[in-house]
């Protein structure tokens, strides 16, 4: 059970765009469409954001976007805004009931 | 709405056991399916295993499998992880989070810091 590749960090100004890729295998990501984001502010629980690939929950943002293609998923946000700067996960099943969480990006907005 | 409650922050000595609780209200513990995950000081989430009720089968992560016990209450909704044989590694915060079925998390406790130390 390898955690899924995230980048360490990623950044944009207010208004633009940015994604965050999620990089598992033919075993988790690549095998079905359930990844799932999470966002979590310092010393607070993560809130869902996507899931499913590409579903959002009541309340979130549709500047909030995901999508996948073999075994990388990733999360867009559009018109950032200074409230997205946050920590970013990604899980995945991976298969016999099990999850496996990606290592996380901190999103910096300029 | 589901509102998981956690109990409260503790300090263990290496080699001892926590338990930590999360109750649930808004729903019966009987139609969630319970997950466990864990955030050591800046690092990232971890899965640490779930409960399931369809079946009452627990699943754990292979890193604290033989270390970790899940349990739940259903005349109390409130869901227990053990985990034994405490290390510094352990120092973490703890959260449940529930699962509607798709492999996603819901909802969140609040979390429950335990710390590990001699």
């Amino acid at each position: 059970q390898s955690a899924l590749t995230q980048p360490a960090s990623v950044s944009g100004s207010p208004g633009q765009s940015i994604t965050i890729s999620c990089t598992g295998t033919s075993s988790d990501v690549g095998s079905y469409n359930l990844v799932s984001w999470y966002q979590q502010h310092p010393g607070k629980a993560p809130k869902l954001m996507i899931y499913e690939g590409s579903k959002r929950p009541s309340g979130v943002s549709n500047r909030f976007s995901g999508s996948k293609s073999g075994n990388t998923a990733s999360l867009t946000i559009s018109g950032l805004q200074a409230e997205d700067e946050a920590d970013y996960y990604c899980c995945s099943y991976a298969g016999s009931r099990t999850l496996v969480f990606g290592g996380g990006t901190k999103l910096t907005v300029l | 709405q589901v509102q998981l409650v956690q109990s409260g922050a503790e300090v263990k000595k290496p080699g001892a056991s926590v338990k930590v609780s999360c109750k649930v209200s808004g729903y019966t513990l009987t139609e969630l399916s319970m997950h466990w995950v864990r955030q050591a000081p800046g690092k990232g989430l971890e899965w640490m295993g779930r409960f399931d009720p369809e079946d009452g089968e627990t699943i754990y992560a292979q890193k604290c499998q033989g270390r970790v016990t899940m349990t739940e209450d259903t005349s109390t909704d409130t869901a227990y992880m053990d985990l034994s044989s405490l290390r510094s590694e352990d120092t973490a915060v703890y959260y449940c989070a529930t699962d509607p079925g798709s492999g996603y998390f819901d909802y969140w406790g609040q979390g429950t810091l335990v710390t590990v130390s001699s």
